[in-house]
């Protein structure tokens, strides 16, 4: 059983340009979370997405920024109009049917840099 | 509000116990948790502890809770080289929807 893929590892984006991140959830996860981390700094919360629904977004800034998950296909994150300040790593994680640990099982991260 | 906060730097020789601290502030978390990333990695999970427990063993590592003082502890026996990393606390909040997570201590073990 694979697990959480993210693609791409690393992303180069021009100031202003679009950044799309991808999260493929283990096998069987039906729930999937967004986290950025900043350099030195520890996970932050963006959002939480089940299939086709935005539970939480509470995490998420007001502005450029969005995120699905589909009936088909992966998350996507996605950052319009990039600023330097959006250079960070962003994780995404996954989770089964909430049981009663709920873990979540994070990816590898997408290492974004704004040049 | 939501807040987690720990040590940034620990440094120990190989073969000691190391110890993480870690405090945080939401009496009504259920879950805490303890997280390892190493360098360009994503993060495993190592152990999780529920609020109703005081203690959890998982062969080298002890996790503490002092739910009263809202202090969450990890030690590592037998420290190797191999457990140098970041190491992340992280509570469960908002419902059971996120974790939160401190800003991480990294690790250094050393001959």
């Amino acid at each position: 059983n694979a697990g959480v893929m993210q693609n791409p590892r690393h992303l180069v984006r021009r100031r202003g340009q679009e950044a799309r991140l991808r999260c493929s959830p283990m096998k069987g996860h039906s729930h999937v979370y967004w986290y950025r981390q900043l350099p030195e700094e520890g996970l932050k919360f963006m959002v939480y997405l089940q299939k086709e629904n935005i539970i939480d977004e509470s995490g998420m800034p007001k502005e450029r920024f969005s995120a699905e998950f589909p009936k088909e296909g992966p998350s996507i994150l996605r950052i319009q109009q990039v600023v330097r300040g959006d250079s960070a790593a962003y994780f995404c994680a996954s989770s089964p049917l909430p049981d009663i640990t709920y873990e979540q099982y994070f990816g590898p991260g997408t290492r974004l840099t704004v040049t | 509000g939501e807040d987690v906060e720990q040590s940034l730097f620990l440094s120990v020789r190989e073969g000691d116990s190391s110890v993480i601290n870690c405090t945080y502030t939401d009496s009504s978390s259920t879950y805490l948790y303890w997280y390892k990333q190493e360098p360009g990695a994503g993060l495993q999970l190592l152990t999780y502890i529920f609020s109703n427990m005081d203690m959890k063993q998982d062969q080298r590592l002890t996790v503490l809770l002092n739910k009263k003082d809202k202090h969450l502890s990890l030690r590592i026996a037998d420290t190797q080289t191999g457990d140098s990393a970041i190491y992340f606390c992280a509570e469960r909040a908002g419902g059971y929807n996120k974790l939160i997570f401190g800003a991480g201590t990294r690790l250094a073990v050393h001959p």
